[in-house]
């Protein structure tokens, strides 16, 4: 079945500055890649997301980019801010697969004023 | 805020004990899953019913099962507790099969003493 890894498991970054993480899948079928931030307490929201015949999205100061053939991809966030900081999961799923999302391990951005 | 709702917010079970956990989807979602997030991990896939059947399924034992209802909302029904079921237990839920985003709801703590 699917795996996800993602790195690095934490990120400490001053305000102003880029975070990268990233993430490697090994199912190739995978077709749909979101990007979701949780705060303490509360419930995963996508900030952002993939498809398998894209190869970069932007939505403001996020971004997503896809290698297909290396099977990986990374979110960037440019110009952090204190409130990026939270955890941040990436996750993969099959085609036709609903809700059945394959998550990463998760990665805790602080970001210092 | 998603119109997934989920119940109760807290529980508090003992170890053989059995619980049922309930999630109502987001009006016109007919697929919802169901994960269960360790404290620092990333939510694992459980289970996930689309129009009342079971479709797909994660690396779980028998002792965790559901239900869809007509109406879409869902239960997961764990027997036997065990320590290491105490989670945050999380429903997504999306339109179809095929759809993009999945909608969390806010979770269940389960703490199992």
């Amino acid at each position: 079945g699917e795996n996800v890894e993602q790195h690095p498991s934490t990120l400490s970054v001053q305000e102003g500055d880029s975070a990268v993480i990233k993430c490697t899948y090994s199912d190739s079928a995978s077709n749909y890649f979101p990007w979701y931030k949780q705060e303490l307490g509360k419930r995963p929201q996508l900030i952002i997301d993939i498809r398998s015949n894209v190869g970069e999205k932007k939505d403001q100061r996020i971004a997503v980019t896809l290698n297909k053939t290396a099977k990986h991809f990374s979110l960037h966030i440019t110009e952090t801010q204190p409130e990026d900081s939270a955890v941040y999961f990436c996750a993969a799923r099959r085609p036709q697969a609903g809700t059945a999302l394959i998550f990463g391990k998760g990665t805790t951005l602080s970001v210092s004023s | 805020e998603t119109g997934v709702t989920q119940s109760p917010t807290h529980l508090i079970k003992t170890r053989g004990q059995q619980v049922t956990l309930r999630c109502s989807s987001q009006s016109g979602h007919n697929t919802v899953s169901w994960y269960q997030q360790a404290l620092g991990q990333g939510p694992q896939f459980i289970f996930q019913y689309y129009r009342e059947e079971e479709n797909g399924r994660g690396n779980f034992p028998p002792r965790f099962s559901g239900l869809q209802f007509p109406n879409y909302s869902s239960e997961l029904n764990v027997n036997a507790l065990e320590l290491d079921d105490s989670a945050l237990y999380l429903c997504a839920s999306t339109n179809d099969r095929v759809a993009t985003e999945a909608f969390f709801g806010q979770g269940t703590r389960l703490t199992v003493v």
